[in-house]
């Protein structure tokens, strides 16, 4: 069964390093989603993105996060200056068509010292 | 705004029935669900309604939508051990970002 996969499963970072978190979404989906899950806290949309750009955007996303797809596998998640409240679980998700069922990956644990 | 409420710990005895309960408040959700979380795993999607049904059964599993009070709750029949984990209620909103309670971790007692 196809599935989403993320790379790598725990990333540690010293704060203001840059990071990129990988993506691999199910082949036909057309549809990208970052999800990030502080620990305790409940799971937040990011970012959604269709069509090589940004669908919509929550607060949290802002100057310091950028998402690319830069080739026709992958899906990106930039962090450009990581910060001690960026450690959570992110997870990318993927739909067909933008409709009711988004699959997740298993989440990579981004810890920010 | 969106958000969605749910408690946070369920206690339930091997064998008996879990009912674990979640209210949100974008009435215009189209579908709602529940996810589940096994430690250190992803989200599953267990199931999930449409906003145009009442009741849902899957196996044992039971899902009831009272879109009049924006409640959704979920059953799960004779309960198992490797039932525990955390459940995710979540509503889809203009149907593209889902927004996520913030579990309910269900411990089974034996």
């Amino acid at each position: 069964e196809p599935e989403v996969t993320q790379t790598p499963s725990h990333q540690v970072t010293q704060m203001g390093q840059e990071v990129i978190l990988r993506c691999v979404p199910i082949s036909n989906h057309l549809y990208f989603y970052w999800y990030r899950q502080i620990l305790g806290q409940k799971v937040e949309f990011l970012v959604s993105f269709y069509n090589n750009e940004i669908s919509e955007k929550s607060e949290i996303f802002d100057d310091q996060f950028s998402v690319e797809r830069p080739d026709g596998s992958n899906f990106t998640l930039k962090i450009r200056s990581t910060k001690l409240e960026d450690s959570a679980m992110y997870f990318c998700a993927s739909s067909e068509r933008g409709e009711w069922e988004q699959f997740f990956g298993p989440g990579t644990r981004l810890t920010v010292l | 705004g969106e958000d969605v409420e749910q408690s946070l710990f369920l206690s339930v005895r091997e064998g008996d029935s879990s009912v674990i309960n979640c209210t949100y408040t974008d009435s215009s959700s189209t579908y709602l669900y529940w996810y589940k979380q096994e430690p250190g795993a992803g989200l599953q999607l267990l199931t999930y309604i449409f906003s145009n049904m009442d009741m849902k059964q899957d196996q044992r599993l039971t899902v009831l939508l009272n879109k009049k009070d924006k409640h959704l709750s979920l059953r799960i029949a004779d309960t198992q051990t490797g039932d525990s984990a955390i459940y995710f209620c979540a509503e889809i909103v203009r149907d593209d970002k889902i927004i996520f309670g913030k579990g309910t971790r269900l411990h089974i007692l034996p």
